[in-house]
């Protein structure tokens, strides 16, 4: 079974410049998580997906950040512009179900983003 | 929101060492994870365990969710277990996992 793909791996911008990040979970897996790793720090949520809806996005920096779903399936995650504090790394999740289901969260490797 | 403590924040051991992880959280949860995040990144999964002991090897996990804490046992411990260890509770409706901040674990030769 193919895990949670990722894409860009690295990326490199300047400070108010844009920057998207792709993910694609695992078949099958209706709910998608978006999180934000600051180094020294524990993941912290950015936005959850239940198919292709909003479930919370609370953290979420709606100024600056964006996330879509469009079709259920793959997500992205954009930044415009991005800041310095920006500089992270970008995790990707995904489950089967939520609520009583099987809520088991499998990572993809992550997009490191630096802003210079 | 729900507060998940780790302890110890950092460990040093040497090769063949046992430890003891402890990840305390502060209400009650539906589920726990137990994770590794190697050092390219990758959070790779250990456990998915809300209440009682499961073993995979040389690691086991015991919740006790009505003590609001979670253990993780690396026995034997090797190289390749370095690393941080991360645990993530499952918390009221909400069905996200928050993270704490982690164990960094090194273990030498």
């Amino acid at each position: 079974e193919a895990g949670v793909a990722q894409s860009p791996r690295y990326k490199i911008i300047e400070k108010r410049q844009s920057v998207a990040f792709w993910c694609n979970p695992i078949s099958g897996h209706a709910t998608l998580y978006w999180y934000q790793q600051i180094l020294g720090q524990g993941p912290k949520l950015l936005i959850q997906f239940q198919n292709n809806g909003v479930v919370d996005d609370s953290q979420l920096p709606k100024d600056r950040f964006s996330a879509e779903r469009l079709k259920g399936v793959d997500s992205t995650l954009k930044i415009q512009p991005a800041k310095l504090e920006d500089s992270a790394v970008y995790l990707c999740a995904s489950s089967l179900e939520r609520g009583q289901g099987n809520t088991e969260a499998f990572f993809g490797q992550g997009t490191r983003l630096t802003v210079v | 929101g729900i507060q998940v403590e780790q302890s110890p924040p950092d460990l040093i051991l040497q090769e063949g060492a046992n430890s003891t992880l402890r990840c305390n959280f502060s209400d009650s949860v539906n589920n726990l994870q137990w994770f590794h995040q190697n050092p390219w990144g990758q959070l790779i999964n250990l456990f998915y365990i809300p209440s009682g002991t499961k073993q995979n090897g040389r690691l086991s996990a015991t919740t006790v969710a009505t003590e609001r804490y979670s253990l993780l046992y690396i026995s034997s411990s090797q190289t390749t277990d370095s690393g941080v260890y991360f645990c993530a509770v499952y918390h009221g409706g909400s069905y996200i996992p928050t993270f704490g901040r982690g164990t960094s674990l090194i273990v030498h030769p």
